[in-house]
């Protein structure tokens, strides 16, 4: 079946690194997504994968194994702003996409 | 960026009664649009999959005569929730892409649901 985890929630401190990790099983593979969702709003795009590797923009990094199913979301210099869920979401072969259940983000000062 | 509008943000209505919302593209043409389904804590759930000019495909377990969608035109998918029910009470999000190779979502503010 096609699978998506991610932690439940993780906690951070204000100018610390988090990373967020998303391990995937799906049908076919076309790319990985992470969404910013903050409570009561739509989520908003972040970052999107499909070649091996690390890509940065500004504070926040997306990595993807596509060998180990494995990919995570690196934020830097924690803002308090940061404190939302971040949604992991793999497209599989039809371009679905399989959504993790988020990972809430609590940032502490 | 490009730019999904939804509307109502927030609409309460009386059990039994239907309730609209729109979601419209305002920048694009997106011949694919999205209908999820969200409730407190908890992942989207995709409801169902918007194209436009042709019926909507619903997922498992969704009721299609009771969620009834329709995408009439290239910017606009609506979703009427018909004879509403509390448990009906949720917060719908509407996607739409723009057909590029990265397949990156727009997402609308989406619009929470009460019935009383």
């Amino acid at each position: 079946g096609q699978n998506i985890d991610q932690p439940t929630e993780m906690t951070a401190t204000e100018g610390a690194i988090v990373q967020i990790n998303c391990t995937y099983q799906t049908s076919g593979f076309n790319g990985l997504f992470w969404y910013q969702q903050h409570a009561g709003e739509a989520p908003t795009f972040l970052s999107y994968n499909v070649l091996d590797g690390l890509e940065e923009k500004g504070r926040f990094s997306s990595f993807l194994s596509r060998s180990k199913g494995y990919s995570y979301l690196l934020l830097k210099e924690l803002q308090m702003k940061d404190s939302a869920s971040y949604l992991c979401a793999a497209m599989d072969s039809n371009y679905q996409l399989i959504w993790g259940a988020g990972t809430k983000l609590i940032i502490k000062p | 960026g490009a730019v999904v509008s939804q509307h109502p943000s927030w609409v309460i209505c009386k059990s039994g009664t239907s309730v609209k919302i729109e979601c419209r593209s305002l920048d694009f043409q997106a011949t694919t649009m999205f209908w999820y389904r969200q409730f407190p804590k908890q992942s989207l759930m995709l409801m169902a999959t918007s194209n436009e000019g042709s019926k909507a495909t619903y997922e498992q377990g969704v009721e299609k005569d009771k969620f009834l969608i329709n995408h009439a035109s290239l910017t606009l998918s609506t979703l009427t929730v018909t004879s509403a029910h509390p448990e009906d009470s949720s917060f719908y999000i509407c996607s739409a892409s723009q057909g590029t190779d990265t397949g990156e979502l727009f997402f609308g503010e989406g619009s929470r649901l009460t019935v009383l």
